[in-house]
C-alpha cells in the first residue's frame, strides 16, 4: 500500500492564480482531511469529508474548495492565491472511530505552496 | 474552537537528558493523540489515550492522560537524538458530522549528541 499520496511535493504560485492540491489513498478509509502547517505551527484543519459525496468545512475554510466524488481522492482547490495561503498542506485519511476503539490518522508527506 | 496550548514549544537539551512535554486545555476531549513529525514528512502517530488517568508507555516514552481529560503529558526518558522533531498532541471530538482532531501548538525538540 502507498498509504496518502500527495501531489504535487512542491509549487510556487503567482498572487491571483489557482491550483488544485491532489490527495488520493489505497487504504479505503472513509475520513479525509485537509490541514495547513504555517512555520512552527500546529495543523489547522480546512476541510474534511466523511465520505464520497459529504465535504464539510473545518477551523480555516476561506479561500478553499474540495471535492469527494470518489472514496480514494480528495482535491483541494485554491482559486485565487493570496501570499497568507503560503503553507505547508497536509491531507490525512482514517477510519471512523467506533466507540470503543481509535484510529490513527495518516498523513501524506505534505504540499509546500509559496504564493509570490 | 477548542484549543490546545502545549509547552515548552522549544527544548534543546544533551543525550541522555530526561523531558516533560504538556498539552493543556480548558475543554475536555473524548481522547487525545501524540504525534511525532520529522521535517518534510507528515505526523506519525505515536500514542492514544483514552481513560482519564491512563499512563501508556512506549519504549523511554510516558504519555499520560489527565483525570478530566483536558491535558495530557509526554515525558522522555534519557533522551537521544533519534528523538530530534515536533510532537503535536491532538483532542479528538467525536461528533454526528464526523471524527475531528484539534492539534496543538507543538513542541520541537532538539536533542544533542
Amino acid at each position: 500500500n502507498a498509504g496518502v499520496t500527495q501531489t504535487p511535493k512542491f509549487r510556487i504560485l503567482k498572487i491571483g492564480q489557482s491550483m488544485t492540491l491532489q490527495c488520493t489513498q489505497d487504504m479505503n478509509h472513509n475520513y479525509m482531511y485537509w490541514y495547513r502547517q504555517d512555520p512552527g505551527m500546529g495543523l489547522k484543519l480546512i476541510y474534511y469529508s466523511v465520505g464520497a459525496g459529504i465535504t464539510d468545512k473545518g477551523e480555516v475554510p476561506n479561500g478553499y474548495n474540495v471535492s469527494r466524488s470518489t472514496t480514494e481522492d480528495f482535491p483541494l482547490r485554491l482559486e485565487l492565491a493570496a501570499p497568507s495561503q503560503t503553507s505547508v498542506y497536509f491531507c490525512a485519511s482514517s477510519h471512523p472511530r467506533g466507540h470503543y476503539s481509535n484510529q490513527p490518522q495518516h498523513f501524506g508527506d505534505g504540499t509546500r505552496l509559496s504564493i509570490l | 474552537t477548542q484549543l490546545l496550548e502545549q509547552s515548552p514549544q522549544f527544548l534543546s537539551i544533551q543525550e541522555g537528558e530526561n523531558l516533560t512535554v504538556y498539552c493543556n486545555s480548558s475543554s475536555v476531549f473524548s481522547s487525545l493523540q501524540w504525534y511525532r513529525q520529522e521535517p518534510g514528512e507528515g505526523p506519525v502517530l505515536l500514542v492514544t489515550v483514552v481513560t482519564g488517568g491512563e499512563v501508556k508507555k512506549l519504549k523511554r516514552l510516558t504519555f499520560q492522560f489527565g483525570d478530566a481529560r483536558k491535558d495530557s503529558s509526554l515525558h522522555i526518558t534519557a533522551a537521544q537524538p533519534g528523538d530530534t522533531g515536533l510532537y503535536l498532541c491532538a483532542g479528538e471530538e467525536k461528533k454526528s458530522s464526523g471524527d475531528k482532531l484539534t492539534f496543538g501548538t507543538g513542541t520541537r525538540l532538539a536533542v544533542r549528541p
